[in-house]
């Protein structure tokens, strides 16, 4: 079965711009979160969709970060305006029903660099 | 969030059996154990959890204690590919999301 994909790995943008990264779960996985790991810091979680509905977006940290779900399918996390302190590798992971039960499948991530 | 703590890093050789400690004293009765490593530049990967008794897959055994306060994660024979950080994480029943603490860097010598 296909992994947890992520678009793109790599992206690097100047302050001020915005950026769209993108996340295709696995095929029948309703759950859908993402983290983030900013420089030299430990992992953390921003949201959790369930199919199209964000169940917990409480780790997100202001509004210049906005998720979407449409579907239920692939997510994109846009960022607009970039700051420099939003540099970190951004992860997604889904999971069936009851990830704490049967366990979590995290993408490689998209490291995003503001300069 | 009930909290973990791991030592900050362990060494092994390779071929040899590596014991990965994880207290959380504060678990509470509906807290499953989960153990998730990081690879260089890859994305976390589930690797074993359990909330009770014992669990072996075909990557690791999961020991707990009774008292459910620690539990340890077994790698039967280290492999240079089993050098990462491992995250020892408390997955409760009515949330969902992991949290992540600083995790243990495993290094495996040839």
């Amino acid at each position: 079965e296909a992994g947890v994909t992520q678009f793109p790995s790599h992206s690097v943008i100047e302050k001020g711009q915005t950026v769209t990264l993108r996340c295709d779960p696995i095929s029948g996985h309703d759950n859908l979160y993402w983290y983030r790991r900013v420089m030299g810091k430990e992992i953390k979680f921003l949201l959790h969709f369930v199919k199209e509905s964000k169940q917990d977006e409480s780790g997100m940290p202001n509004n210049r970060f906005l998720a979407e779900r449409t579907g239920g399918t692939y997510s994109t996390l846009k960022v607009q305006p970039a700051e420099l302190e939003d540099s970190g590798v951004y992860f997604c992971a889904s999971s069936q029903e009851r990830g704490w039960l049967y366990g979590y499948t995290f993408g490689s991530g998209t490291r995003l660099t503001v300069v | 969030d009930a909290k973990t703590t791991q030592p900050n890093s362990m060494e092994s050789n390779e071929e040899e059996p590596v014991h990965l400690p994880c207290n959380h004293s504060t678990i509470s009765g509906t807290d499953y154990i989960h153990w998730y490593r990081q690879l260089p530049s890859q994305g976390p990967e589930y690797v074993i959890h359990g909330l009770t008794s014992n669990v072996n897959n075909r990557m690791a055994s999961l020991a707990i204690a009774e008292d459910r306060k620690s539990s340890t994660l077994i790698l039967h024979r280290a492999t240079l590919r089993d050098a990462a950080v491992y995250y020892c994480i408390l997955g409760h029943t009515s949330g969902s999301r992991l949290t992540f603490g600083e995790g243990t860097q495993l290094t495996v010598n040839p």
